[in-house]
């Protein structure tokens, strides 16, 4: 049963290829994010979507798109990847934007671009 | 956003009860504190989060000072699989969103 799952788990590729990773909660959450941590352990916000809206968009560079089919599933595509993309990216979920709510983690995924 | 500054690392024996400061002196009367953390590999879990009564649950116990700008999270009975990064966040809402600004975090080690 679990409430926020990654797939895949690890992903190495080369640079200048697309790749996407995707997200699915059964927590019947409105509000989904990415974050990235990288190789400095610092863990920052990418992007939030709130039923299928995007509403948190973070500087990311336009490479990467978040792709919402539905208000369970928060994919992360990532287009020409490049050697700094390398990282452990998370997704989150939580209730909708209420201040005074817990957000649920995945367990990540580590790309390594090569 | 109001930032956190927490101690980058701390020891504590197993048993033993593990204090957590954390310091927030620029907090707004309408933010949360927030208290996560993060073993090793795997995703950030949520602890505890208080707005100015002191806080307690199965997992910790959350301490904020009356002027709300320091708070201490207190793992009771520390084991060794408290060993985490623990991260002390001020809750930032962007309106119909609201995101979680991680800072540098302190390491728990809990020894034998």
């Amino acid at each position: 049963d679990t409430a926020v799952s990654q797939t895949p788990k690890y992903l190495v590729t080369q640079m200048g290829n697309d790749k996407s990773i995707k997200c699915e909660q059964n927590l019947g959450h409105d509000t989904m994010y990415w974050y990235k941590q990288d190789s400095k352990k610092f863990l920052k916000i990418m992007f939030s979507y709130n039923n299928k809206e995007l509403i948190i968009n973070e500087t990311v560079p336009n490479r990467f798109s978040p792709k919402s089919p539905d208000k369970a599933h928060l994919n992360l595509h990532i287009n020409s990847l490049e050697l700094g993309d390398s990282a452990v990216y998370f997704c989150a979920s939580s209730p909708r934007g209420q201040r005074n709510t817990e957000a649920f983690f995945g367990q990540g995924t580590r790309l390594t671009v090569v | 956003d109001a930032k956190t500054t927490q101690p980058p690392s701390m020891d504590c024996a197993e048993g033993r009860a593990a204090n957590l400061p954390c310091n927030h002196s620029t907090i707004s009367g309408n933010e949360y504190v927030y208290w996560y953390r993060q073993i090793h590999s795997q995703g950030p879990q949520y602890i505890i989060h208080g707005l100015k009564n002191n806080e307690t649950n199965e997992m910790a116990s959350l301490i904020i000072t009356e002027d709300r700008k320091s708070s201490t999270l207190i793992l009771p009975h520390a084991t060794l699989r408290d060993t985490a990064v623990y991260y002390c966040i001020v809750r930032v809402n962007t309106g119909t969103a609201s995101k979680l600004t991680f800072g540098t975090g302190t390491r728990l080690q809990v020894t034998l």
